[in-house]
């Protein structure tokens, strides 16, 4: 089974620059998650898609970070401008409906996001 | 709000050593509470998890125990090898709709031959 599959691996942009991360989930998870994880901190949630659906982006800076999750297969990240302080790994994860128990989430590989 | 406490590191230990390490929670409700394993250049994965109250999590002969009287999940394994040299999360999901994970803020383990 396919896993849970991120590009780009690497980036290095400068500040005030935009950004975009892609994401293809596991076939047939309906839920996305993007997580932010700052170099010495665990993972935090950016938001969550339920297939084409945001159910959780309280902790998205709205004003430069967005999000779509077209069709509820694929999703983009977009950072406009970007800070220093966005330098950090974007991580994608996928789960079934988390209504269902015990769901598990799988997580790619991850961006690393270098803002110079 | 939810979070979860986890043991700072570097953890360094000789090979066949005994491992443990700490994570207690805060949360409302029921959570199911996991470790998540971070090998080098490598994306996370799941070790284990507990989704109730004194359920034990066990993979690859770590394990661990969701104590919720103590709001703890430490993790154990009783002789490490090199190759489990890799930052361990603890992470807890909310009982509710979402199935958020919230993460410790993770413990690199370094194991010498």
């Amino acid at each position: 089974e396919a896993g849970v599959a991120q590009s780009p691996r690497y980036k290095i942009i400068e500040k005030r620059q935009s950004v975009a991360f892609w994401c293809n989930p596991i076939s047939g998870h309906a839920t996305l998650y993007w997580y932010q994880q700052i170099l010495g901190q665990g993972p935090k949630l950016l938001i969550q898609f339920q297939n084409n659906g945001v159910v959780d982006d309280s902790q998205l800076p709205k004003d430069r970070f967005s999000a779509e999750r077209l069709k509820g297969v694929d999703s983009t990240l977009k950072i406009q401008p970007a800070k220093l302080e966005d330098s950090a790994v974007y991580l994608c994860a996928s789960s079934l409906d988390p209504r269902r128990m015990n769901t598990e989430a799988f997580f790619g590989q991850g961006t690393r996001l270098t803002v110079v | 709000g939810n979070s979860v406490t986890q043991m700072e590191g570097p953890v360094t230990l000789s090979e066949e050593a005994f491992l443990t390490i700490n994570c207690t929670y805060t949360a409302t409700g029921y959570p199911s509470l996991f470790w998540y394993v971070q090998y080098p250049g490598e994306g996370l994965q799941l070790l284990l998890k507990a989704t109730k109250a004194d359920d034990k999590g066990s993979n690859k002969g770590f394990e661990a125990t969701y104590r919720k009287e103590t709001t703890s999940f430490h993790l154990e394994k009783g002789s490490v090898q090199v190759s489990d040299s890799a930052v361990y999360f603890c992470a807890l999901s909310d009982s509710g709709a979402t199935n958020k994970l919230i993460f410790g803020t993770g413990t690199l383990l370094a194991v010498q031959p």
